[in-house]
């Protein structure tokens, strides 16, 4: 049971380079999230899925898209990477009652340059 | 207005001692408040919630606390050990959609030996 898997782990990117953060969950949850963190900041969500084909939009969506075509994968994508995306993003599944929390995968830390 | 407020950066305390870290909370309609604990190079994790019926959760040496008139929580780790060491943070669902998170800015725990 792997849990949630993120890859890559690191990435770097020229501005304006385009490319997809993959998650994957193998817990059949509902509930999957994509939330980026930086300094003084906690973390902030990106977008949000509550189940195959629906997905929505969270605090900081700009540039960024999802899909969720399947219950498993969660991938998200940047347009046209800018220096502001420079942070670590973390997916996160859930079963969806509020006293479970959300698991996360180990992030993905990208430098936009 | 939503938000969960972290006001400590940084707390350091000995071996053994209780550790105390504190949330702040704008809006009285918050269900459920959840600490979650984040190692370096990892993603975060479900530590303990609390809902907002109650006033105190107990899970080992994790009690978490809840002051609804002061709009205040708080996580007590009795007694702290080094591996204790890591970034905590409270965080809420949104009212308006429970399977948003609303995160704190984090305290960073140091536990000497």
């Amino acid at each position: 049971n792997a849990g949630v898997t993120q890859t890559p782990k690191f990435q770097v990117l020229k501005t304006g380079q385009s490319m997809t953060l993959q998650c994957a969950q193998d817990m059949n949850h509902e509930y999957m999230s994509w939330y980026r963190q930086d300094p003084g900041m906690g973390l902030r969500l990106i977008h949000y899925s509550v189940g195959a084909g629906i997905t929505d939009q969270g605090e900081v969506p700009n540039g960024y898209n999802v899909s969720r075509s399947t219950t498993e994968d969660f991938p998200l994508r940047l347009l046209s990477a800018a220096p502001s995306q420079t942070s670590v993003y973390f997916c996160a599944s859930s079963r969806g009652t509020n006293q479970y929390g959300y698991t996360f995968g180990s992030g993905t830390r990208l430098t936009v340059v | 207005d939503q938000q969960v407020k972290q006001n400590s950066p940084s707390l350091s305390v000995q071996e053994g001692r209780i550790s105390i870290l504190n949330c702040d909370y704008t809006n009285s309609m918050f269900d459920y408040f959840l600490w979650y604990k984040k190692y370096p190079a990892e993603g975060p994790t479900f530590l303990i919630s609390i809902s907002s019926i109650k006033d105190k959760n107990e899970d080992g040496r994790f009690t978490v606390f809840l002051n609804k008139s002061a709009k205040h929580l708080s996580l007590h780790i009795v007694p702290s050990q080094p591996g204790d060491s890591a970034v905590y943070f409270c965080a809420a669902p949104r009212m308006d959609s429970s399977y948003k998170l609303i995160f704190g800015s984090g305290t960073r725990l140091l536990v000497r030996p």
